[in-house]
């Protein structure tokens, strides 16, 4: 089965840095990969889906890569506001969703 | 549109108790819905698929017999912990595709309930 590692734990930055998030997988590449955003005691929000054939999605201040060479996709969230701390999940869609631990951000004003 | 809705949100039982979550799609139909589970910093992890009017399809190490999932509709999914032990206290979250054909691939979450078995 798929190992989904997000690369750190927690990420701190300063109000209106962009925060890049590292989501990284092991086996085949799926179809397309999706990033949730899951606030404390709280289900997980859909964010952006990606699919295999595509590099780059964007979403107002938030940008996904995804680079199936290197078995990899980026989250960026530019300008960012304490408004976006919260974790932030990546899953795979296979013939089930399977996501990453996560890693959450704490942006300081 | 695409809300989930979960019932209850908290539960406390004592242990050997049976609890029931529902999960409902309030805007559309679900087919297939989704039980997880999750630990304080840990995943999701992904406990039973659950097919309308089939039985549900258990993920591996997850025991039907303890877990007992309902698709009775295509808006209500139920799980019930049956003879619940301080083990089971975890995150329990559905999830609901809409179906083929629709817009993504999605699952939408619902919020999520907290059971606490003492």
């Amino acid at each position: 089965s798929q190992k989904i590692e997000q690369n750190s734990e927690a990420l701190n930055i300063q109000e209106g840095k962009t925060a890049t998030l590292t989501c990284n997988y092991t086996n085949y590449s799926p179809a397309y990969l999706q990033w949730y955003r899951q606030d404390p005691g709280r289900g997980p929000v859909f964010l952006l889906l990606i699919r295999e054939n595509e590099k780059e999605k964007r979403k107002e201040r938030l940008k996904v890569t995804f680079d199936t060479t290197l078995k990899q996709s980026l989250f960026h969230i530019t300008a960012s506001q304490p408004a976006d701390s919260a974790t932030y999940l990546c899953a795979l869609n296979d013939y089930k969703l399977s996501f990453g631990a996560g890693t959450t951000v704490t942006v300081r004003a | 549109g695409a809300v989930v809705s979960q019932h209850p949100s908290r539960v406390i039982c004592k242990s050997g108790t049976s609890v029931k979550i529902e999960c409902r799609s309030l805007d559309f139909q679900a087919t297939t819905m989704f039980w997880y589970r999750q630990f304080p910093k840990q995943s999701l992890m992904l406990m039973a698929t659950s097919n309308e009017g089939s039985k549900a399809t258990y993920e591996q190490g997850v025991e039907k017999d303890k877990f007992l999932i309902n698709h009775a509709s295509l808006t209500l999914s139920t799980l019930t912990v049956t003879s619940a032990h301080p083990e089971d206290s975890s995150f329990y979250i559905c999830s609901a595709a809409p179906p083929r054909g629709g817009q993504t691939d999605t699952q939408y979450f619902g919020p999520g309930t907290r059971l606490t078995v003492l």
